[in-house]
């Protein structure tokens, strides 16, 4: 049983530039989350999405936006990079199951470098 | 506003030996569910325990336990017997109602085992 994937595992990037980072769920999930952590910090929540909508959002700016396939996969973009942006970024999926969430596992995240 | 604090930067145990993780949060929710994840330097976070707000029992997996306290809201991770594969950052994450997902965690503890 695959677990949630994603790629590419390590992104260095230009200030200004636009980078895609890629999570396909665990099998038999719909749900797919994903999660900023910077150095030294728990994971902050970017958004989530579920029937290819975007159904949360954390508190981040326009920049980072996303997108979510029929095959539940999904991606997350990043516009006009900032140094700030330089962190690991996590995918989680999960189960909508009768609008009851369940628990979230995560990838083993993308580590981007923004320089 | 919702807050998981962990208050211990950093923790020492040795092998075969028990180990308490702190974890105190805030909500003013009644629903809610409490998570506790292992990240080791890979950077995945692995899913460890889960304790819903109206358990009555404290959760039990293998090895972990969860003392969950709620009138003093606090969350407390125990790992029996340590090996020296726990070594890792140690994450308390909360996650308001059922249908979310979105959690939100606290700056993590990370626990160093030595023989």
């Amino acid at each position: 049983d695959a677990g949630v994937t994603q790629s590419p595992t390590h992104l260095i990037k230009t200030r200004g530039q636009q980078v895609t980072l890629r999570c396909s769920p665990k099998s038999g999930h719909d749900t797919v989350s994903w999660y900023q952590q910077a150095l030294g910090q728990g994971p902050q929540f970017i958004f989530q999405y579920y029937e290819e909508e975007e159904r949360q959002r954390g508190n981040f700016p326009d920049r980072f936006s996303g997108h979510q396939f029929p095959n539940y996969s999904s991606e997350l973009n990043v516009n006009a990079l900032l140094l700030g942006d330089s962190a690991l970024y996590l995918c989680a999926s999960s189960l909508n199951r009768d609008r009851v969430n369940t628990e979230a596992f995560f990838g083993q995240g993308t580590r981007l470098t923004v320089v | 506003a919702q807050k998981i604090t962990q208050t211990q930067p950093g923790m020492f145990v040795q092998e075969k030996e028990a180990v308490t993780l702190d974890c105190t949060y805030d909500t003013s929710d009644q629903s809610y569910g409490l998570f506790w994840y292992k990240q080791p330097s890979s950077g995945e976070m692995i899913f460890l325990i889960y304790q819903g707000s109206y358990d009555e029992q404290n959760a039990t997996e293998g090895r972990y336990s969860l003392n969950f306290q709620k009138a003093r809201k606090s969350a407390n991770l125990v790992i029996s017997a340590s090996q020296l594969g726990d070594s890792a950052m140690y994450f308390c994450a909360m996650r308001e109602g059922r249908v979310t997902d979105k959690l939100i965690f606290g700056t993590g503890t990370r626990l160093q085992v030595f023989p």
